[in-house]
């Protein structure tokens, strides 16, 4: 079945704890993004991948970084949380030269 | 930034009735979607229209574009209480040979039974 796996599903954490927030999809999609979803917000894109080693900051990137040293991943890594990052954050990939994105399920981060 | 804003915020109706939700956007584009969010959920993909299309349907779904007031408008005809959900308009523009999508604040629909 086609789909993109975030894991975990919920989580709380304490500031400063270093965390990441893994993705993984299974269509060999190229493009993979991050996004966060707050209310009356809609979703903001945190960083986005093209490829393999290609990432690049979205609008709001500040506190956070990703790798993608893998086509099928694309981890979310929270350096030093702080309680202006709780929020629920999606994962999602389209293939190359498609804008149809399929989003994980969400990730709901509360930090404390 | 080319954010979409949906209007209205929330919209209730009655089963079997009809659904209307509007999204305006600031830039060109070169598509516009409409995704559909069920509470606390991942969102799903609904249908896409691209800028030098006016109209589309999918279902019970109906979806037009104007370019150049820069709206888009989604119809749910004869809804259901499982069209109960979230609703997000997206836009397209090709940027660095990256498609950058750019989500709206979306429309929450309750469909009464």
């Amino acid at each position: 079945e086609a789909q993109v796996t975030q894991n975990p599903r919920y989580l709380i954490t304490v500031t400063g704890k270093k965390l990441t927030v893994t993705c993984s999809q299974n269509m060999n999609h190229e493009y993979m993004s991050w996004y966060r979803q707050d209310p009356g917000l809609g979703l903001r894109q945190i960083y986005y991948s093209m490829n393999v080693e290609v990432t690049d900051k979205g609008d709001v990137p500040e506190g956070y970084k990703v790798s993608r040293k893998e086509k099928r991943n694309f981890p979310l890594i929270l350096e030093s949380p702080s309680p202006n990052q709780t929020s629920l954050y999606f994962c999602a990939s389209s293939s190359q030269g498609r804008t149809t994105a399929f989003f994980g399920q969400g990730t709901r981060l509360t930090v404390v | 930034s080319q954010q979409g804003e949906e209007d209205p915020q929330a919209l209730s109706i009655q089963e079997g009735e009809n659904a209307t939700m509007n999204c305006s956007y600031k830039t060109s584009i070169n598509n516009l979607q409409w995704y559909r969010q069920n509470s606390g959920r991942g969102l799903v993909h609904l249908i896409l229209i691209r800028s030098n299309e006016r109209e589309k349907h999918s279902g019970r779904l109906r979806v037009t574009l104007d370019t150049s007031k820069k709206s888009s408008s989604l119809l749910i005809t004869a809804s259901r209480a499982a069209d109960t959900a979230s609703y997000f308009c997206a836009t397209a523009l090709a940027s660095g040979g990256y498609q950058k999508v750019t989500f709206g604040t979306g429309t929450k629909l309750q469909v009464i039974p």
